[in-house]
C-alpha cells in the first residue's frame, strides 16, 4: 500500500541552526501539505503547495519557514533560524485530487526537538 | 473560519464496553468531517469522513460517527472497544465549498482501554 514517508524521524537542533524535513509523498498525489503539533496540544495546519507554488499558509508559517518540491518526488520544509519553540511534531500529508472529500494520507511525523 | 472542540482530553474505558467521543465544530461554510486515529509512535490514520448524504458513517475496526447539523456534532462510537483501540483519536473539519483541503484539528481525545 502506497505511504507518506518522512525523515528523520527525531532530529535534535541547537537554536539558530536550519533545519530540513523531508517527505516523500504517494507519487500519484499532487497537493502537498505540513502540520505540525507541539506536544499537547492540537494538530496545526501550517502550509499547502501544488502546482509547484504555496497554495495556502497559516500564520504560522512566516519568513523563517520554506517549503519545497526540489525533485518531483521529496517535499521539503525548511526552517532557517529555529526557535526552542518550534520543538514540534512535523507531519507531511498528501492528497491526490483538489476537493475536500479526497482523503489525506499522512506521513509517521518528524519530532523536532530544538535544544 | 472553522473550528473543532474535542470536549474529552481523556476517556478511560474497560474493554468490551461502547465509548463515544464528542466532537463539535464551527464552520460559516458546509463542512466535510473526519476522525483520524494515532497510534503510539505513528501517523494520522483516517477512520472514517462525512460527505454528504446518509448521516450515520462508518469506519475502519468497527467505528461509526453519526453527523448532527443542528448541533454541530459528529460523534464518534464503538459499541465494543479492544485494548487494541488505546490511542489518540482527532475530529477534523475542512472546507466543503472549495479550496486546497486543509483540515482543521480538534485538540484530540486519548482513549485508554483497560482490561
Amino acid at each position: 500500500e502506497p505511504e507518506v514517508t518522512q525523515t528523520p524521524s527525531h532530529q535534535v537542533t541547537q537554536m539558530g541552526q536550519e533545519v530540513i524535513l523531508r517527505c516523500v509523498p504517494i507519487s500519484n498525489h499532487l497537493y502537498f501539505y505540513w502540520y505540525r503539533q507541539i506536544l499537547g496540544q492540537k494538530v496545526e495546519f501550517l502550509v499547502s503547495f501544488y502546482n509547484n507554488e504555496i497554495s495556502e499558509k497559516s500564520e504560522i508559517f512566516d519568513d523563517q519557514f520554506s517549503v519545497e518540491r526540489p525533485d518531483g518526488s521529496n517535499f521539503t520544509l525548511k526552517i532557517r533560524s529555529t526557535k526552542l519553540e518550534d520543538s514540534a511534531m512535523y507531519f507531511c500529508a498528501s492528497i491526490r485530487g483538489k476537493y475536500s472529500n479526497t482523503e489525506a494520507f499522512f506521513g509517521q511525523g518528524t519530532r523536532l526537538t530544538v535544544v | 473560519a472553522q473550528s473543532v472542540t474535542q470536549l474529552d482530553s481523556q476517556v478511560p474505558v474497560f474493554e468490551e464496553a461502547p465509548v463515544e467521543l464528542r466532537c463539535n465544530y464551527s464552520s460559516s461554510v458546509s463542512v466535510y468531517l473526519f476522525w483520524y486515529v494515532q497510534y503510539p509512535n505513528q501517523g494520522l490514520q483516517l477512520l472514517l469522513k462525512y460527505l454528504s448524504g446518509s448521516t450515520l458513517v462508518k469506519g475502519i475496526n468497527g467505528f461509526e460517527a453519526e453527523f448532527n447539523k443542528s448541533q454541530t456534532s459528529f460523534h464518534l462510537r464503538k459499541p465494543s472497544v479492544h485494548i487494541s483501540d488505546t490511542a489518540e483519536y482527532f475530529c477534523a473539519v475542512s472546507d466543503a465549498s472549495g479550496g486546497y483541503n486543509k483540515l482543521i484539528f480538534g485538540a484530540g481525545t486519548r482513549l485508554a482501554v483497560h482490561p
